[in-house]
């Protein structure tokens, strides 16, 4: 299978708190990108980073890519409650978008 | 930003019958779709790539004559799941490819769950 892993599957943290996201692939990519889900819905797009990039930021996000370990990570930084989601990484080896998405981790932030 | 909607959101039917799921990008032009399907707790796997005015390409493992893609229009692609059961439940999403500022960009819809008595 060509899915990405992400680890960890689950995880629980307080307000306030960093909330750490990993993503290993496989192959060669021309972008990484992270999404968030709420459950039962539809994807939001969060942050694309191209192979060629080491880290982005976008608000309270940030995301590293290290191609020379396949990997990637997304930190929310000061999490919130309405943060509670599911994120997946998905990457897009053409450039043309046809994306495979990573396993997903389940982010619970508790009040 | 740019909206892709889905129709219908939900759909309950029985085994064996033929459900079709319609795909809008509303104030874009997709000359590409694709179409994910998602098991409940588990992540979105690419059944097939929609392509306006041709056949679609479908994932190895997806049956073609199974589900059926029609991409007839620039802002509209159907899927079609022909003779359901109840392992074809699911939550299937789509998204459209667009191209802005000379990068491309996809917009994902809300999703269509499906279940299968």
């Amino acid at each position: 299978s060509q899915q990405g892993e992400e680890d960890p599957q689950a995880l629980s943290i307080q307000e306030g708190e960093n909330a750490t996201m990993n993503c290993s692939y496989k192959t060669s990519i021309n972008n990484l990108q992270w999404y968030r889900q709420n459950s039962g819905r539809g994807l939001v797009h969060l942050i694309l980073i191209r192979s060629n990039e080491r880290e982005k930021h976008s608000g309270r996000l940030r995301v590293t890519l290290d191609t020379s370990k396949k990997s990637s990570s997304l930190l929310i930084t000061a999490s919130r409650a309405a943060d509670t989601a599911s994120y997946f990484c998905a990457t897009d080896a053409s450039g043309f978008q046809k994306l495979v998405f990573g396993t997903g981790t389940r982010l619970l932030v508790s009040p | 930003g740019a909206v892709v909607s889905q129709h219908p959101s939900w759909v309950i039917c029985k085994s064996g019958t033929s459900v079709k799921i319609e795909c809008r990008s509303l104030d874009f032009q997709a000359t590409t779709m694709f179409w994910y399907r998602q098991f409940p707790k588990q992540s979105l796997m690419l059944m097939a790539t929609s392509n306006e005015g041709s056949k679609a390409t479908y994932e190895q493992g997806v049956e073609k004559d199974k589900f059926l893609i029609n991409h007839a229009s620039l802002t509209l692609s159907t899927l079609t799941v022909t003779s359901a059961h109840p392992e074809d439940s699911s939550f299937y999403i789509c998204s459209a490819r667009a191209r802005s500022g000379g990068r491309e960009t996809q917009y994902f819809g809300p999703g269509t769950r499906l279940l299968v008595l």
